[in-house]
């Protein structure tokens, strides 16, 4: 499709588990952000990869959170030893580096840690 | 330090009618993009509407509005002639020249039949 693309869609786990979720961007969007929502709430800014260079990781709560992408493409974020309060949804954006153009989000992956 | 501000935390207004829901900025960039998205109940966040800080007219794209106003740093959100589809949540954003993107903490705005 010609959107973001996000899965799993849905994601149950065990506390203490770790969890992969994954992104694939508009294809030609060098830019690809990932974002945390709680029920209700806004949108929390967690990392953000622009071309090659060295990522903005400064919104990742804690050294259990990190992400990676790979060949300028498809990202993955991990969350290790999962928490109940990572429970939320997790959305991923991409937008082209050029002028100031929107931000494109994928349908997010809802994470649900029992 | 860039800021997005929206004061509104919920809105009603008349099917029909016009609502303006307020957005204010803050930063020392001289280039920025303004944005406003809408998220429904569904979760899926749609881009609605685009301002550039160069702009000289305020952007519409149908029955959405900006009335952006650059000395006030606020970028209004117009909606007119609301519909019972339009009921959701609005985050205003901004662009800045680093490629960030800073969000809202959003309005929910319900139409009212």
């Amino acid at each position: 499709g010609a959107g973001v693309s996000q899965s799993p869609s849905n994601k149950v786990t065990e506390k203490g588990k770790d969890v992969e979720l994954r992104c694939d961007p508009i294809s030609g969007h060098t830019a690809l952000y990932w974002y945390r929502q709680s029920l209700g709430q806004g949108l929390e800014f967690l990392i953000y990869f622009q071309g090659n260079s060295a990522p903005d990781k400064s919104g990742l709560p804690s050294d259990r959170f990190s992400a990676e992408r790979t060949g300028g493409s498809v990202s993955t974020l991990t969350i290790q030893r999962t928490q109940q309060e990572d429970s939320a949804v997790y959305l991923c954006a991409s937008s082209p580096l050029t002028g100031f153009q929107p931000q494109h989000f994928g349908d997010g992956t809802r994470l649900s840690i029992l | 330090a860039q800021k997005i501000t929206q004061t509104q935390p919920g809105m009603f207004v008349q099917e029909k009618e016009a609502v303006t829901l307020d957005c204010t900025y803050d930063t020392s960039d001289p280039s920025y993009g303004l944005f406003w998205y809408k998220q429904p109940s569904s979760g899926e966040m749609i881009f609605l509407i685009y301002q550039g800080s160069y702009d000289q007219q305020n952007a519409t794209e149908g029955r959405y509005s900006l009335n952006f106003q650059k000395a006030r740093k606020s970028a209004n959100l117009v909606i007119s002639a609301s519909q019972l589809g339009d009921s959701a949540m609005y985050f205003c954003a901004m662009r800045n020249t680093g490629n960030q993107f800073y969000f809202g903490t959003g309005t929910s705005l319900t139409v009212i039949p």
